[in-house]
C-alpha cells in the first residue's frame, strides 16, 4: 500500500510565526487532501490538492506529484491553528487509502 | 447543508454487546467509507462502498460488518464488541474520479 510520512511530528510556534509542514508519499496518487483536526476531534478539510498550488487566506499548499511530496504553509499563525494536521493520500481504484501520522501543532500566545 | 451525519456521537458498550453506527450523506455521493482513529494516530479504513450495492474490505475489517442501505446511508455494525474496538469512528463520502472526501464529526465509542 501507499506509505505516507509527515514531518515534523510535533511543532511549537509563537503566535505570528510561519511554518511549513511536509508530506512525503511512496507511490503515485491521484488524490491528496490536507486536514486540520481541531481539539474537538473534527476533521476540517483544508485543501484537496493532488497537484499544483492553492491558497486560502493564511494557508497555502503545494503538491509536486512527480516528486511525491506536498507542503502545507501556515503564515502568521494563530492559537486557533493548534491541533493535528493530516495528509491523506489515495488512489481512486480500490482501497488504497492512507493517512499520514500527523503533525501536532501548538501555537502559543 | 448537513453534509455527512453520524449517529450516535458517543456510546459506551460492554464487551460482547452489539451496536450499529449510522451514517448518512445528503450530497448524492456514490462512494462512502468507514474509518477508525485510535489515540495519537491517523485514520485507518475499515470498509468502503464504491457505489450503491457494493461493499469491500479496507485495512482493518475484522470484527465489523457494513450495509449500504441505499445511496445515502452506510452503516457499520459491531456484532460482539471487544475492548480493542474502543476508538473514534469516522464516516466519509465522495464522488468517484478525483473528488475530495467529506467527513462526519465522528462517533466516540468506548467498550468496557
Amino acid at each position: 500500500g501507499i506509505q505516507v510520512e509527515q514531518s515534523p511530528p510535533d511543532l511549537i510556534l509563537q503566535e505570528g510565526a510561519n511554518s511549513t509542514l511536509r508530506c512525503n508519499f511512496s507511490d503515485s496518487v491521484n488524490n491528496l487532501q490536507w486536514f486540520h483536526q481541531n481539539p474537538w476531534g473534527q476533521l476540517i478539510n483544508l485543501f484537496y490538492i493532488p497537484s499544483g498550488t492553492k491558497q486560502n487566506g493564511r494557508l497555502s499548499a503545494t503538491t509536486v506529484a512527480t516528486e511525491r511530496y506536498s507542503l502545507l504553509y501556515i503564515s502568521s499563525s494563530q492559537t486557533t491553528d493548534s491541533g493535528v494536521y493530516f495528509c491523506f493520500c489515495w488512489v481512486d481504484a480500490g482501497n488504497m487509502l492512507t493517512f499520514g501520522g500527523g503533525t501536532r501543532l501548538m501555537v502559543k500566545p | 447543508n448537513a453534509g455527512v451525519t453520524q449517529t450516535p456521537k458517543f456510546q459506551v458498550l460492554k464487551t460482547g454487546q452489539s451496536m450499529t453506527l449510522q451514517c448518512a450523506q445528503d450530497m448524492n455521493h456514490n462512494s462512502m467509507y468507514w474509518y477508525r482513529q485510535d489515540p495519537g494516530m491517523g485514520l485507518r479504513l475499515i470498509y468502503y462502498s464504491a457505489s450503491e450495492g457494493t461493499t469491500d474490505k479496507g485495512e482493518v475489517p475484522n470484527g465489523y460488518n457494513v450495509s449500504r442501505l441505499n445511496k445515502r446511508e452506510f452503516s457499520l455494525r459491531l456484532e460482539s464488541a471487544a475492548p480493542s474496538q474502543t476508538s473514534v469512528y469516522f464516516c466519509a463520502s465522495n464522488d468517484r474520479g478525483g473528488k475530495p472526501q467529506h467527513f462526519g464529526d465522528g462517533t466516540r465509542l468506548s467498550i468496557l
